[in-house]
């Protein structure tokens, strides 16, 4: 089965930084692109990160660009996602999401990030 | 401008009620639109993969059809577990994932 668990979600102040991990299980890792998706309270879905196999090719929403940094770590089956000077309009669930070439197969439950001072 | 724009925003239907839900591009799609259901404090679940294909485990009422700009999802006879927020997806480029604004599914 597969699994993919958040953590690192939490209560920040503005321009502060924070980083979300994604425990991936049931899958071999290494073999699949990852994405993290994130929704606002009562919004729509926003795709913010995408991040290749093998890390040679990672892409950005605009909306996060030099903010930002996804990683992997293969070795230990899990995602990354790096974020410095957040802004209030960042609070939102942040889901970590298998990628094939087109779609999004796999989502993990989720983890809240807040930004309020 | 809104790349992939879904209609309606809500949809008030009864179990048993057959559901179409619109995606409409703002150009020409390569036939990978995707489909997704989210229902309240969950995470989204694929339904539907390169515009027709049910994923793994989705019941067979959930069908997808269409090509080039336009798309739709049909439920062909709403169960009362069906009654989510659906969203469309699409690959635009190669560096993002788009998705539609959502369809709200509600019991009328």
């Amino acid at each position: 089965e597969v699994l993919l668990v958040e953590s690192g979600g939490n209560l920040v102040p503005p321009g502060g930084s924070l980083r979300l991990s994604c425990a991936a299980s049931g899958f071999q890792f290494s073999l699949y692109s990852m994405n993290w998706v994130r929704q606002a309270p009562g919004k729509g879905l926003e795709w913010i990160s995408y991040i290749s196999s093998g890390s040679t090719s990672i892409y950005y929403a605009d909306s996060v660009e030099g903010r930002f940094t996804i990683s992997r770590d293969s070795g230990n089956n899990s995602l990354f996602l790096q974020m410095t000077n957040l802004r209030v309009e960042d609070t939102a669930v942040y889901f970590c999401v298998r990628g094939t070439a087109a779609h999004l197969d796999y989502w993990g439950q989720g983890a809240l990030v807040t930004v309020s001072s | 401008e809104d790349v992939l724009t879904q209609s309606p925003a809500t949809l008030s239907l009864s179990p048993g009620d057959r559901a179409t839900l619109s995606c409409r591009a703002n150009q020409g799609l390569a036939n990978y639109l995707a489909w997704y259901q989210q229902k309240r404090g969950q995470a989204p679940r694929l339904l539907i993969y390169e515009a027709s294909h049910r994923a793994a485990g989705v019941p067979a009422r959930f069908s997808g059809s269409g090509s080039g700009r336009d798309f739709t999802l049909t439920i062909s006879s709403l169960e009362p577990e069906d009654f989510a927020v659906y969203y469309c997806q699409e690959r635009i480029t190669w560096r993002e994932f788009t998705f539609g604004q959502g369809t709200r599914l509600e019991i009328k």
